[in-house]
């Protein structure tokens, strides 16, 4: 069965820290990748992507992520985090033979100013 | 372009009652997912519909119900209310059901009494 997690809950970071998410997902097929974010009182929406190709890919706000393969990760990483990262970030294989999107329980990230 | 709609914003039920919402994907999408999100169990798929035909099912009961009109307009339905049923429902709308890349709703903040 696909399954997604995510290895922490709860980040704390000062401004200018840097950050990496972990998220490890587990399904035997092939599946396009996802991270999305939740801003304090908004909708998700997304922050960047990976289908196919350089497994090194950038999203918006200077976020990227890296697709290993061979561990079954797609980490999250900003050099430099901000005061208006505070957010709930979440990781979300989706399994592109069923169009079934699974999401990680999600890492709240709090940057103190 | 206008962005995914859900109706109502708030609902508040009694146990036992059903209840119906609504999502307005986005022009030209054509898959329409809804999740269930609680600070206990976070985004849990429901389900997921594609040209009026519901392509995958979450581990819900059979309480929670769906379907999707031939304007891509989708509904759900919960009946006979639990407490526990009191959660976010969010409504993803998709272009396609190749990439998986989801557009979010508001959603619709159901709190059962």
């Amino acid at each position: 069965a696909q399954s997604v997690s995510q290895h922490n809950h709860h980040v704390i970071l000062s401004e200018a820290a840097s950050l990496e998410l972990g998220c490890n997902y587990s399904y035997g097929g092939t599946v396009n990748l996802f991270w999305y974010v939740q801003y304090p009182g908004q909708h998700l929406q997304l922050l960047l992507k990976y289908f196919s190709g350089d497994p090194l890919v950038k999203g918006i706000k200077g976020f990227e992520a890296e697709f290993i393969k061979s561990k079954f990760s797609f980490n999250l990483r900003k050099p430099s985090v901000q005061w208006s990262d505070t957010a709930e970030y979440f990781c979300a294989p989706c399994d592109t033979g069923g169009f079934k999107t699974i999401f990680g329980a999600g890492t709240r990230l709090f940057v103190k100013a | 372009k206008a962005g995914v709609t859900q109706t109502p914003r708030y609902l508040i039920k009694t146990r036992g009652q059903q209840v119906t919402l609504s999502c307005s994907p986005i022009s030209g999408h054509r898959s329409v997912s809804w999740y269930q999100q609680t600070p206990g169990q976070g985004l849990q798929f429901l389900f997921e519909y594609f040209s009026e035909t519901q392509r995958n099912k979450g581990n819900f009961p059979g309480r929670f119900s769906g379907r999707q009109f031939s304007n891509s307009r989708s509904e759900m339905n919960v009946s006979t209310l639990e407490l526990g049923d009191s959660a976010l429902y969010l409504c993803a709308s998709s272009i396609d059901r190749e990439t998986g890349e989801a557009f979010f709703g508001q959603g619709t903040r159901l709190t059962v009494v």
